[in-house]
């Protein structure tokens, strides 16, 4: 999973309560992102990060925010969870040495909202 | 009309056949592609990757990019049952950004 750890790895929570996502890498990339993978959707991004305190939007945003305050660490934070954001996250990351386009994703956490 | 087509499958084989897997786009800036492989609750693997047209090859693999036609295409050679798994391609612009448009991915099953 080219140095890429997520936690927690599987989550369930209630409706309404905050829920905070993270992504740890070792690799030194400039460029994080966090996906949503939903059947018959694929994967879609939700925010990224194009280095430290510099982040931007998603095609599907709403109800998320991040934050990134060291380059190995990214965060995902669902401000108050909804049954529509069960699914299974992943973070990728891109951006080092000569080939700055590959992105290599984590291994993913499953969150069930209920 | 969705920015990236992908079929989703089962596209089932025999062993050792010679696997097809295509993607069609729409957005002509698309510059970077990819295709990944993703095994039943794994996180998606990077397999090839190209920019802008042409081919590229490593072992049983080959990514082909036909940009007139907004089209790509990944072979395999050699089927494997471990090859059975999801395959998805992704679609980049040259903004600088690296924000992949992904097709919702076609499984593959490769029979003993």
């Amino acid at each position: 999973d080219a140095g890429i750890t997520q936690s927690p790895r599987h989550k369930v929570t209630e409706t309404g309560t905050p829920v905070t996502l993270r992504c740890h890498q070792t690799e030194n990339h400039r460029y994080m992102y966090w996906y949503r993978q939903d059947p018959g959707h694929g994967l879609r991004l939700i925010h990224y990060s194009y280095g430290v305190k510099d982040t931007d939007k998603g095609e599907v945003s709403d109800g998320y925010s991040v934050s990134r305050s060291k380059t190995e660490d990214f965060l995902l934070t669902l401000e108050s969870a909804t049954s529509s954001q069960t699914s299974v996250y992943f973070c990728a990351i891109s951006g080092s040495g000569s080939v700055t386009y590959e992105q290599y994703f984590g291994p993913g956490t499953r969150l069930t909202v209920t | 009309q969705k920015e990236v087509e992908q079929d989703p499958g089962p596209l089932s084989v025999p062993e050792g056949a010679i696997v097809s897997l295509n993607c069609t786009y729409s957005n002509s800036a698309f510059q970077y592609f990819m295709w990944y492989r993703q095994y039943s609750r794994k996180g998606p693997e990077l397999l090839m990757y190209t920019y802008s047209s042409g081919n590229k090859e490593d072992g049983r693999f080959t990514a082909q990019v036909d940009k007139s036609s907004k089209y790509i295409s990944l072979f395999i050679r050699d089927s494997q049952p471990s090859d059975s798994a999801t395959y998805l391609c992704a679609m980049s612009d040259a903004s600088g950004t690296y924000k992949y448009i992904f097709g919702t991915g076609t499984r593959l099953k490769v029979l003993a």
